[in-house]
């Protein structure tokens, strides 16, 4: 069973303030997703990464997926109130099966 | 327009009692999947349909659960009889891919309680 874990499991910052957090495994991913999920919400994709070493940006998001492919960092700059919710990376180890990670909780402190 | 429905968003039920999950997915998406999260395992893959033809329940906890999806419009998910320890948010997604890589659009999730 690949095993998908992010850390830390919960980061509580202050608004304004940089933070990355970090989806690892031992495996090696075919494609790497990273969602967003806020309470009472379902999940909702924000990037998908395909290539090791590829790096995404979405506005203050930056996506790396790394370049042995079995890791990838989510870096948010200059964080706000309304990057709070559950960040969890979704991977597919290439046997058509996508596993999501535990998450990071993330509290964005005005 | 209308996203991925579920219904109940919240169930509360006894051990014993039979539950019954119900999702529509977006129209013209052809995977239905249905995920478990709860705080200690997280999103768990339960089942995923592809044109409506279940593909792999290997995540089905066990015999008690069943899922169906009768058409490309609406899919089920039972637990009968329900434990404690189903207690969790179950959501349907669908997509438009015919793997796991495509992006995956979920539902509100349906909350469950089994006392």
């Amino acid at each position: 069973t690949q095993l998908l874990e992010q850390s830390p499991q919960f980061l509580s910052i202050q608004e304004g303030e940089n933070l990355t957090v970090y989806c690892n495994s031992s495996s090696v991913f075919s494609s790497l997703q990273w969602y967003r999920q806020e309470p009472g919400e379902g999940p909702v994709l924000l990037v998908t990464v395909v290539t090791g070493g590829e790096v995404k940006k979405l506005k203050r998001l930056t996506f790396q997926f790394g370049d042995a492919r079995k890791d990838s960092s989510l870096h948010i700059t200059a964080a706000q109130p309304g990057d709070t919710g559950l960040y969890l990376c979704a991977a597919n180890f290439g046997n058509e099966k996508l596993t999501f990670g535990t998450g990071t909780r993330l509290t964005i402190i005005p | 327009d209308a996203g991925v429905i579920q219904s109940p968003r919240h169930e509360v039920t006894e051990m014993g009692q039979e539950v019954t999950l119900r999702c529509k997915p977006i129209s013209g998406h052809n995977s239905l999947f249905w995920y478990r999260q709860t705080m200690m395992r997280g999103l768990e893959l339960l089942i995923y349909f592809n044109n409506n033809v279940p593909i792999d329940d290997s995540g089905m906890p066990e015999d008690r659960f069943s899922a169906k999806m009768p058409n490309a419009s609406f899919s089920t998910l039972k637990i009968q009889p329900s434990e404690p320890r189903d207690s969790a948010v179950y959501f349907c997604a669908s997509s438009t891919s015919g793997s796991l890589t495509g992006e995956l659009f979920f539902g509100e999730g349906s909350r469950l309680t089994v006392l």
